[in-house]
């Protein structure tokens, strides 16, 4: 069946450095890839989506492109703050037997970025 | 535009007993989806609801189940409780036929002793 496979965290970077959290799926078809945030205490926010081969999703300085030849769409930011903070999850959007639309979920990645 | 909504906040319950969990949806949004996020994984699905009526599932016993309402809100309800059930639970609101983003509230913790 369709997944989603995250990097490991958690990931420690200082202030301004340069983050990438990969992600890497598994899926018959085409679907829609997202990247949600879930700060802590908090429930889940969509961060970006592509939904299509090449699109690039951004939002918030973040940005993910959807790669069809790797199965990647890696989360990348140029400058991170202590507010990127975070839970980041990678998701793809999956029908089942019913033809009805789910997420399906890596496991997180936990980023602290540090003063 | 008011976001989506869960009640109760944090809930504790016994091992065997029954809990019912609520959700409204986004202003706008007509498909409720459920999630269970066990502490330090992702979420998984539990069941969609549109029209009243379940939409899919995912690997859950029947003891999970569910309503929706005309407002389109929605109800979770787990019966005889065990240890395991203890998560979050995420709903998720969005709307039929659109490219399929999802809107969540902030969650219910349950905790079963």
């Amino acid at each position: 069946g369709n997944s989603v496979t995250q990097m490991e965290g958690p990931v420690t970077l200082s202030e301004e450095a340069f983050l990438t959290i990969n992600c890497t799926y598994t899926a018959t078809g085409y679907p829609s890839l997202f990247w949600y945030v879930q700060y802590p205490g908090e429930g889940l926010q969509l961060l970006l989506k592509a939904t299509k081969a090449d699109d690039k999703g951004s939002n918030k300085g973040f940005e993910a492109t959807y790669r069809k030849e790797t199965t990647s769409f890696h989360l990348e930011k140029g400058s991170v703050q202590v507010s990127d903070s975070a839970v980041y999850f990678c998701a793809l959007s999956d029908r089942d037997a019913g033809n009805n639309r789910k997420l399906i979920w890596g496991l997180g990645t936990s980023l602290a970025v540090n003063p | 535009e008011t976001g989506v909504t869960q009640s109760p906040t944090h809930l504790i319950k016994t091992r065997g007993q029954q809990v019912t969990l609520r959700c409204s949806s986004q202003s706008g949004h007509n498909t409720v989806s459920w999630y269970q996020q066990a502490l330090g994984q992702g979420p998984q699905f539990i069941f969609q609801y549109y029209r009243e009526e379940e939409n899919g599932r995912g690997n859950f016993p029947p003891r999970f189940s569910g309503l929706q309402f005309p407002n389109y809100s929605s109800e979770l309800n787990v019966n005889a409780l065990e240890l395991d059930d203890s998560a979050l639970y995420l709903c998720a609101s969005s709307v039929s036929g659109s490219t399929d983003t999802q809107y969540f509230g902030p969650g219910t913790r349950l905790t079963v002793l």
